[in-house]
């Protein structure tokens, strides 16, 4: 178990609806990133959050946007729903602090469906 | 995009073999990492090789790494029906933010 917890763990949209996935991160990592895994490939970043600000994007469209909180829990918003966007999205916590700075500790994921 | 690509697809072997896997990358990095995921769920961290290092060993795990190659491989030793998960290996592209998966590798190990 890496401490890190994601809700909720399944979902189903129809196009054109949004949708607000959450994720908490593991005690003392400050660090959140998100990642969207389709069926059979590996996980894409989205965007990184850093003491409440965006510390970095992937190739995603703006409708896309995420949030931290100062407890460092985090959520990524979906706007404008497509089929595509049908995904297991995995958060990842980490510390930019002390040793192991570069591992990502992942959550369980949230699978979406997008009818 | 994808940074790396692990090889071979898919792996099936017997219980108590060894399974190796090898991952090929395009840029610069500063470390490769190895996660495993079972059941389309959360990525385990395996284990980390800083790009300085050649080999590393976890238990029954074995990474190596080639940077003049830009490859690396990962060697699980006398397999574990529990060791039947997907494999991908992840790099930084020399990034302190992101990490760059490839496609994995999907090792079933037979009782």
């Amino acid at each position: 178990e890496t401490g890190v917890t994601q809700s909720p763990t399944h979902l189903i949209k129809t196009r054109g609806q949004q949708v607000t996935l959450r994720c908490s991160s593991q005690s003392g990592h400050n660090t959140v990133s998100w990642y969207q895994q389709a069926l059979g490939q590996g996980p894409q970043f989205i965007f990184q959050y850093y003491r409440e600000e965006e510390n970095g994007r992937g190739n995603f469209p703006p409708r896309f946007s995420g949030l931290q909180f100062p407890n460092y829990s985090s959520e990524l918003n979906v706007n404008a729903l497509e089929l595509d966007d049908s995904a297991l999205y995995l958060c990842a916590s980490s510390s930019k602090s002390g040793r192991n700075q570069e591992t990502q500790y992942f959550g369980p994921g949230t699978r979406l469906l997008v009818l | 995009s994808q940074q790396g690509e692990e090889d071979p697809q898919a792996l099936s072997i017997q219980e108590g073999e060894n399974a190796t896997m090898n991952c090929s990358y395009k840029t610069s990095i500063n470390n490769l990492q190895w996660y495993r995921q079972n059941s389309g769920r959360g990525l385990v961290h395996l284990i980390l090789i800083r790009s300085n290092e050649r080999e590393k060993h976890s238990g029954r795990l074995r990474v190596t790494l080639d940077t003049s190659k830009k490859s690396s491989s990962l060697l699980i030793t006398a397999s574990r029906a529990a060791d039947t998960a997907s494999y991908f290996c992840a790099t930084d592209e020399g990034s302190s933010y992101k990490l760059i998966f490839g496609s994995g590798t999907r090792l079933l190990v037979r009782p």
